[in-house]
């Protein structure tokens, strides 16, 4: 059964920091892997999507990471705002399910202090 | 971009009573949708996989007679929470695969805050 673990549980950074939040899944038998972001009663924002054959993907100042064979994804975020504060849930899309379900972690809470 | 409506983003309904929402695409046809479930703090848990046209798949674990799925149209999904109790309150949110193939992406409703007192 697919696990997804995310380390830290909650992280609070002053603003300019870089940080990095991490992901571990438990079978590398997965289509893709996904990060999200979800503000405070709010839906899911995605972030990046990295497929199963890729290593990283970057947008902006976000870089994410993955190593399938090791069952781990990695979010890095650069010169952290204010504004980057909330909940960053990272998703793995598993093989031979129906198209679609994602597997999701318990969430990192990010907190950037000004 | 493809975009996902869900109706309503909150609701207080009484112990005992039927809550219904919506979930829809709003500019493109979606055959699949899902439903998943947020309790405060927590991670989402998929509920069921719903399909134009045919019965929800349901996970392990939850009740199809207490949580009606209805895919009756490319751009309508609606989840029925019957006979509402307290413990139903949660956070519930749908998505809507854009494609049929299996790296089609995925487009998230806003997501509907449900308390049941």
């Amino acid at each position: 059964k697919q696990e997804v673990t995310q380390i830290p549980a909650a992280l609070s950074v002053p603003e300019g920091e870089n940080l990095v939040l991490n992901c571990s899944f438990t079978d590398s038998a997965i289509y893709n892997l996904q990060w999200f972001r979800q503000d405070p009663g709010k839906g899911l924002t995605s972030l990046l999507l990295i497929q199963s054959s890729q290593r990283e993907q970057t947008s902006g100042r976000l870089n994410a990471s993955l190593d399938k064979s090791s069952g781990r994804s990695t979010l890095y975020i650069a010169a952290s705002q204010p504004g980057d504060s909330a909940t960053y849930l990272c998703a793995v899309r598993p093989l031979g399910n129906q198209g679609g379900k994602l597997i999701f972690g318990q969430g990192t809470e990010l907190s950037v202090k000004p | 971009g493809a975009v996902v409506s869900q109706h309503p983003s909150w609701v207080i309904c009484k112990s005992g009573t039927s809550v219904k929402i919506e979930c829809r695409s709003l500019d493109f046809q979606a055959t699949t949708m899902f439903w998943y479930r947020q309790f405060p703090k927590q991670s989402l848990m998929l509920m069921a996989t719903s399909n134009e046209g045919s019965k929800a798949t349901y996970e392990q674990g939850v009740e199809k007679d207490k949580f009606l799925i209805n895919h009756a149209s490319l751009t309508l999904s609606t989840l029925t929470v019957t006979s509402a109790h307290p413990e139903d309150s949660s956070f519930y949110i749908c998505s809507a695969l854009g494609g049929a193939g299996v790296n089609s992406p995925l487009h998230f409703g806003n997501g509907t805050r449900l308390t049941v007192t």
